[in-house]
């Protein structure tokens, strides 16, 4: 069974330029999540899908960011424009309905400058 | 603001040693407890869960939970240097999320 995958693996993007991340959760995973690790840091929540629905997008930093999941699938999230403390690993998850168990992707590196 | 606490390390054991991890968290009403390890420049993995008081054990790994305190540790026997990662602590948020709480993670160095 494949796992949660991420593209791009590394993104170097300038301020101000826009960045789309898509993750691809475990097939049959309603719950997606977004976290994300900024340099010396812990890994912070951003959002969580259930399926097609935002059920809890307390942790979005601003206006900036846009998560979507289309179809209840695949998710992007978009940073426009991108500042230079967007940088760090954004990671995405997914679990099963009903489970806390949440399987994580390789994550997508993102450097702004 | 609830809170997860680790000792950032690094950690460092002989091979063949008992590596002791441990995470404090400030939520009194947490009631499940992740233990996820991540090499670095990869995913964080899950390797344990503790729901109740005491020891869960699998193969090397010993999870020992206890709520009172507010302490969860992850015990490792027989380290290995392939055991050599970050172990991340983490608890939801609440009982109806899946949002995760996350520590800093312990970075576990294993010296042949």
């Amino acid at each position: 069974e494949a796992g949660v995958t991420q593209f791009p693996s590394h993104s170097v993007i300038e301020k101000g330029q826009t960045v789309t991340l898509r993750c691809d959760p475990i097939s049959g995973h309603d719950n997606l999540y977004w976290y994300r690790r900024v340099m010396g840091k812990e890994i912070k929540f951003l959002l969580h899908f259930v399926k097609e629905s935002k059920q809890d997008e307390s942790g979005m930093p601003n206006n900036r960011f846009l998560a979507e999941r289309t179809g209840g699938t695949y998710s992007t999230l978009k940073v426009q424009p991108a500042e230079l403390e967007d940088s760090g690993v954004y990671f995405c998850a997914s679990s099963q309905y009903g489970s806390q168990t949440q399987y994580f992707g390789p994550g997508t590196r993102l450097l702004v400058l | 603001q609830k809170e997860v606490e680790q000792n950032s390390g690094p950690l460092s054991v002989p091979e063949g040693a008992i590596a002791s991890l441990n995470c404090t968290y400030s939520d009194r009403g947490s009631q499940s407890f992740f233990w996820y390890r991540q090499y670095s420049g990869k995913s964080p993995e899950l390797i344990m869960f503790i729901y109740s008081n005491g020891d869960k054990e699998d193969g090397r790994f010993t999870a020992q939970l206890n709520k009172a305190s507010q302490y969860v540790s992850l015990l490792i026997r027989d380290s290995q240097p392939s055991d050599s990662a970050t172990y991340l602590c983490a608890v939801p948020f609440s009982s109806n999320t899946g949002k995760l709480i996350f520590g800093q993670g312990t970075t576990l160095q294993v010296k042949p």
